[in-house]
């Protein structure tokens, strides 16, 4: 079963700009992490938070996690248009071997 | 660069072909995998290796077969494949299992897969 799932499916907004997306899961995790695709190409490793942590930063990246509400954010700072892509959350879990992602959300960052 | 390379980028091939995508890794880790993209979809899991041993296989029908004849190297053998598998067939790695705490995934450029 799908396990991440990324809030909202699009979002477009202008160079400097924040941009948050948030992710919502179902069952306990180990950690969760935010993964950022260019179109056509492979996943990038934004950022891993840990289930004990509940705010990281990266940078421009600010990643926060609720786990009473099974819910993490990512915010992008002063946003460019190098920033446009999908952003997908994915989600570790005890003793279960795979990564489960969601279906992202397409941020598009204009000039 | 993330280290995980996958070849061809880009392959078309009509139903009766046998094609092969080859993904390859030298940053030492022990677990790979094979994702299915298609559009609108969600990453689908296909298969888990875990030091050259399948862990995990996600009722992937048998026109797929993966092979990992050492650490390094994952090849997924195609045959007889239909035209809505046509897809980004992306392959990672990572240090462990994601189940570990704090395990992160290295993915190669994907394969753009067109099966006419």
């Amino acid at each position: 079963s799908q396990q991440g799932e990324e809030d909202p499916q699009a979002l477009s907004i202008q160079e400097g700009e924040n941009a948050t997306m948030n992710c919502s899961y179902k069952t306990s995790i180990n950690n969760l992490q935010w993964y950022r695709q260019n179109s056509g190409r492979g996943l990038v490793h934004l950022i891993l938070i840990r289930s004990n942590e509940r705010e990281k930063h990266s940078g421009r990246l600010r990643v926060t996690l609720d786990t009473s509400k099974k819910s993490s954010s990512l915010l992008i700072t002063a946003s460019r248009a190098a920033d446009t892509a999908s952003y997908f959350c994915a989600t570790g879990t005890s003793g279960y071997s795979t990564l489960t992602f969601g279906k992202g959300t397409m941020l598009l960052v204009s000039p | 660069e993330t280290g995980v390379t996958q070849t061809p980028r880009h392959l078309v091939m009509g139903m009766t072909n046998k094609k092969s995508l080859k993904c390859e890794q030298h940053l030492g880790h022990n677990a790979m995998y094979w994702y299915k993209q298609s559009a609108k979809k969600p990453l689908e899991l296909m298969f888990v290796y875990s030091l050259e041993e399948r862990v995990e296989n996600n009722s992937v029908p048998s026109r797929f077969s993966p092979e990992c004849p050492n650490s390094s190297h994952l090849f997924l053998h195609l045959h007889t494949l239909q035209p809505e598998d046509s897809a980004l067939y992306l392959c990672a790695s990572s240090q462990d299992l994601w189940g570990a705490p704090n395990t992160e995934a290295f993915f190669g450029q994907g394969t753009r897969l067109t099966v006419v």
